[in-house]
Parts: C-alpha cells; sequence; structure tokens
C-alpha cells in the first residue's frame, strides 16, 4: 500500500543552526504534500504545504521543497529558535483530500 | 477559525466496554477523519467520511466502526474495547475543492484497563 517515510525520528541542533527533515512517498498519483507541527500535549497544526506544480515553497523561516521525479519532499527550519521544539509529519494526498498518508514523526529539540 | 472538537480529553474504560468518541466540526466540512497516534507510528487512518452517511475503511479499521448522521458530527465506535487500543485518538476535518489542509481536534486519550 501507499507509505510515507520520514527521517530522522529525532534530530536535535542548537539555537540559530538550520534543521532539514526528509521524507519519500510511494504513491506516484500524490499531488498534495502538508507539514504538520504538534506541540507537546496540543492538536497538530499545518504549518506550510506544497503542491505537485511547484518545487519550492517558502514562508519567512520554513520552507519546503519538492522533487516529484525522485518522490522527495522536503521541510527546511532555518534559524531554529526553541519555540520551534516539536513534533513535525509530513504528508502525501492524493486529489480530493480524502485520504493522507502520514509519516511516522520526526522530534525536534532546539537547544537554547 | 476552525473549530473541532472531541467530547473527551481523557478517558478510561475496562476491557469489553462499548466506548464512543465523538467528534464535532463548526466549518460544514464535508470531510471528516479518525486516527490514532502512537509513538514511533505517526498518524494512522482509522475511517474517513466525505459526505453524510458515507463512510470509508482506513489503514486500520479491524475493532472500530464509524457513523455520520449529521455532516458536522463524525463518532468512532469501540465495540468492545481491548488494551491494544489504548492510544491517541484525533479527529480531523477538511473541505473538498477549496483547501486539502485537515484540522484537528485536541485529541482523546483512551486507556483500556
Amino acid at each position: 500500500g501507499e507509505n510515507v517515510e520520514q527521517h530522522p525520528s529525532t534530530l536535535s541542533v542548537q539555537e540559530g543552526d538550520s534543521a532539514v527533515i526528509k521524507c519519500t512517498y510511494s504513491d506516484s498519483a500524490s499531488n498534495y504534500f502538508p507539514w504538520y507541527k504538534q506541540e507537546l500535549g496540543k492538536r497538530p497544526q499545518l504549518i506550510i504545504d506544497i503542491r505537485s506544480n511547484v518545487g519550492e515553497k517558502k514562508d519567512q523561516r520554513i520552507a519546503v521543497t519538492l522533487n516529484k521525479t525522485a518522490k522527495h519532499f522536503s521541510l527546511h527550519i532555518t534559524e531554529t529558535q526553541p519555540e520551534d521544539s516539536a513534533v513535525y509529519f509530513c504528508a502525501a494526498q492524493a486529489g480530493g483530500g480524502f485520504k493522507t498518508i502520514f509519516g511516522a514523526g520526526t522530534r525536534l529539540f532546539v537547544k537554547a | 477559525d476552525v473549530k473541532v472538537t472531541q467530547s473527551s480529553r481523557y478517558l478510561v474504560k475496562r476491557t469489553g466496554e462499548k466506548v464512543f468518541l465523538e467528534c464535532v466540526q463548526d466549518m460544514d466540512h464535508e470531510n471528516m477523519f479518525w486516527y490514532r497516534q502512537d509513538p514511533g507510528l505517526g498518524l494512522r487512518l482509522i475511517y474517513f467520511s466525505y459526505d453524510v452517511k458515507m463512510k470509508e475503511k482506513g489503514d486500520i479499521p479491524e475493532g472500530y466502526s464509524v457513523s455520520r448522521e449529521k455532516k458536522e458530527r463524525f463518532s468512532l465506535i469501540l465495540e468492545s474495547a481491548s488494551t491494544n487500543q489504548t492510544s491517541m485518538y484525533l479527529c480531523a476535518s477538511s473541505s473538498t475543492g477549496v483547501t486539502d489542509t485537515q484540522y484537528f481536534g485536541p485529541g482523546t486519550r483512551l486507556t483500556v484497563l
């Protein structure tokens, strides 16, 4: 079946450094790739997304890149801050919004 | 602001009990989803619904059923709870055709003893 692999499972960086989380997906019909952030004890919330007709999208300190040929997409966080500490989930979705496959999550620690 | 609410934040039940988890959204979304979240496994889809009275199995439907009698409400039912159903349950909703973003509820942490 379809799956999304996410790496690394845990990432620890120093405040101010960059963090990169990588995902690969298997379903070539996937055309929407959201990233969710889940702070401790809270619900997942969308932080950025990208559609298959775009190779890169940026929103302040976060950016996402997509390589449809290789079925890879990545989240980049620059100038990390302690409040970036959370679990990040990538996901892949085929058209229609019906079924989203999530990665296993990356726990990011930003050390002050 | 999209609001997705779940009936309980914490629930403790005994093995064999019937358990109802309720989810309500106030944004007239067509699609609703139930996930369970376990450490190291991410979010796994149990069931989803794209319209009233419609339901589709997700990746792990065994031991669960759902009900969607009204557009705003999606219920997850554990007919006979078992200890391996101890988990965090998250409900989500999304709108078809406008945006694919899923909005999540706060989650219900269910413990089955």
